[in-house]
């Protein structure tokens, strides 16, 4: 099956950039999708299609994917950025959504 | 406006079975192109994808659950129900159900989520 791997932590002092990893075989093939946790709520996209922002979602998350690793990019992080942050993709030679297994973001 | 919204039982005992349902608006699951999926995240721990209906005849199961898992879906009723048998305390979980608006299971992607319902399994 599928594995996609996502360091566990990452820390950034504020108004610096966040740079977040997703690593998988070949993943430049697959279309990337990010999202955005935080404690006690719901999952929130922030970026979809590798590059694309939902309606909503500032201009500083931004993503990026080629070869075996997709990144996904927050600059000028703020203390409200602080969270969980997932990628996903649909693998199909299984016909399954894949999940990373989460970056934790911390805003120091 | 698309809301989902999960509803079930916040106990369940070890060897039950589990029934999850999905009542959601502003999307109709006959429409082309809509799929309704079922993401489970136990305390703690990581997303796990479970399974996905979509609007036409096509349900696809995670192969690790796939023996404890049935999808199906009441047009007519804006439902989607997932029913997960012989249920372990290892099940604990919060249980979401999330939309994807797409044809292309490439671009497969949760563009909606419910508030997730909070299900412990313990005697």
């Amino acid at each position: 099956s599928y594995v996609l791997t996502q360091s566990p932590s990452v820390s950034v002092a504020p108004g610096q950039t966040a740079r977040i990893t997703c690593g998988g075989n070949n993943i430049g093939s697959k279309s990337v999708h990010w999202y955005q946790q935080k404690p006690g709520q719901a999952p929130v996209m922030v970026v979809y299609d590798d590059s694309d922002r939902p309606s909503g979602i500032p201009e500083r998350f931004s993503g990026s994917n080629s070869g075996n690793t997709a990144t996904l990019t927050i600059s000028r992080v703020g203390a409200g950025d602080e969270a969980d942050y997932y990628c996903q993709v649909w693998d199909s030679s299984s016909d399954h959504v894949v999940f990373g297994g989460g970056t934790k973001l911390t805003v120091l | 406006q698309v809301t989902l919204r999960e509803s079930g039982p916040a106990l369940v005992k070890p060897t039950q079975t589990l029934t999850l349902t999905c009542t959601f608006s502003g999307f109709s699951l006959s429409t082309s192109g809509m799929c309704v999926s079922w993401i489970r995240q136990p305390p703690g721990k990581a997303l796990e994808w479970l399974a996905l209906i979509d609007w036409d005849v096509d349900k696809y199961y995670s192969t690790s659950l796939k023996t404890r898992l049935t999808i199906s879906k009441d047009t007519s009723k804006n439902q989607v129900v997932l029913t997960m048998t012989n249920m372990d305390p290892v099940d604990t979980a919060t249980y979401y159900c999330a939309r994807i608006q797409g044809s292309n299971p490439r671009m497969y992607y949760f563009d909606y989520w419910g508030q997730g319902t909070l299900v412990t399994v313990s005697s």
